[in-house]
C-alpha cells in the first residue's frame, strides 16, 4: 500500500495524559499536513512541513502540541496533557506539486478520545 | 465570515437527478480550488481540482469556478445512492503558503 499511513487507528486516554501519533507520507511527497476534524465540521489546519521544516503552524494551535519530522520522512503529532477538547479525528496528508498544482492526499486518520 | 463557506445541507436529490453543490471563499487572491468526498467515519478523497474560471469536467463530476464571485461549485450528473456522502470545498489561499482551508462540508443524500 502506497497510501499515506497513520499509527493509530483510535486511541483512548484519560485528561491529562499524553499521546503521539506518527504519520507515514506517499514516499515522493515532500510536504506533510496535519488537520483535526471534529463531527459536522470540516478539517481544520493545524501544520505542516515541507521536508524536515516546519513552515507554518495555526496560531489556534495550543503549546500543549508539538509536531515534528525529523528526517524529512515520517511525522509525529504530540499532544501534551490532554483535555477532553482534543477528542477529534487527527488527520495527516501529504501532497506533490504536479503539473496541476498541489494536491493533498489524506490518511485514515487518528480518532483521539479523551474521558 | 468564514474563509470557505458552503451550506452543511442535508441535500437530497433523487437517483438519476443533478446534484449541485456549493461554496463561496472570502480570499479574492485564492489561486487553487479542490472538491473533496468523505464517507461516514472515513478520511475525505480528492474528487475534482480546478485553478481556472469556467468549468471542468471528470466523468459525471463537473467543477465550476468564478473568481470574480468567488465562487466554486461542483455538479454531480446522474446521481447514484454511492454518491451519498460529505463534500467538502477546499481552497489554497493566495499567501505563500501550502495549506488548504476547508469549508465545513454539504451532506449529500441520493434517494433511490
Amino acid at each position: 500500500d502506497t497510501g499515506v499511513s497513520q499509527d493509530p487507528r483510535h486511541k483512548i486516554t484519560k485528561r491529562g495524559q499524553n499521546v503521539t501519533f506518527r504519520c507515514d507520507p506517499i514516499s515522493e511527497h515532500n510536504r506533510l499536513y496535519w488537520y483535526r476534524q471534529t463531527l459536522g465540521q470540516g478539517p481544520e489546519f493545524l501544520t505542516y512541513f515541507q521536508n524536515e521544516a516546519q513552515l507554518e503552524k495555526s496560531r489556534l494551535l495550543s503549546d500543549r502540541f508539538s509536531a515534528e519530522r525529523p528526517k524529512g520522512s515520517f511525522s509525529t503529532l504530540e499532544i501534551q496533557r490532554t483535555e477532553q477538547g482534543d477528542s477529534a479525528m487527527y488527520l495527516c496528508a501529504s501532497s506533490f506539486r504536479g503539473t496541476e498544482g498541489e494536491k493533498l492526499f489524506f490518511g485514515s486518520g487518528t480518532q483521539l478520545s479523551v474521558l | 465570515q468564514k474563509e470557505v463557506e458552503q451550506n452543511s445541507g442535508p441535500l437530497s436529490v433523487p437517483e438519476g437527478a443533478i446534484a449541485s453543490l456549493n461554496c463561496t471563499y472570502s480570499d479574492r487572491g485564492s489561486q487553487s480550488f479542490f472538491w473533496y468526498r468523505q464517507y461516514s467515519g472515513k478520511s475525505p478523497e480528492l474528487i475534482m481540482s480546478i485553478y481556472s474560471n469556467g468549468d471542468k469536467e471528470d466523468g459525471r463530476f463537473t467543477a465550476q469556478l468564478n473568481k470574480a464571485s468567488q465562487y466554486v461549485s461542483l455538479l454531480i450528473r446522474d446521481s447514484q445512492p454511492s454518491d451519498s456522502a460529505t463534500y467538502l470545498c477546499a481552497v489554497k489561499g493566495s499567501s505563500n503558503t501550502g495549506k488548504l482551508i476547508f469549508g465545513q462540508g454539504t451532506t449529500l443524500q441520493v434517494k433511490p
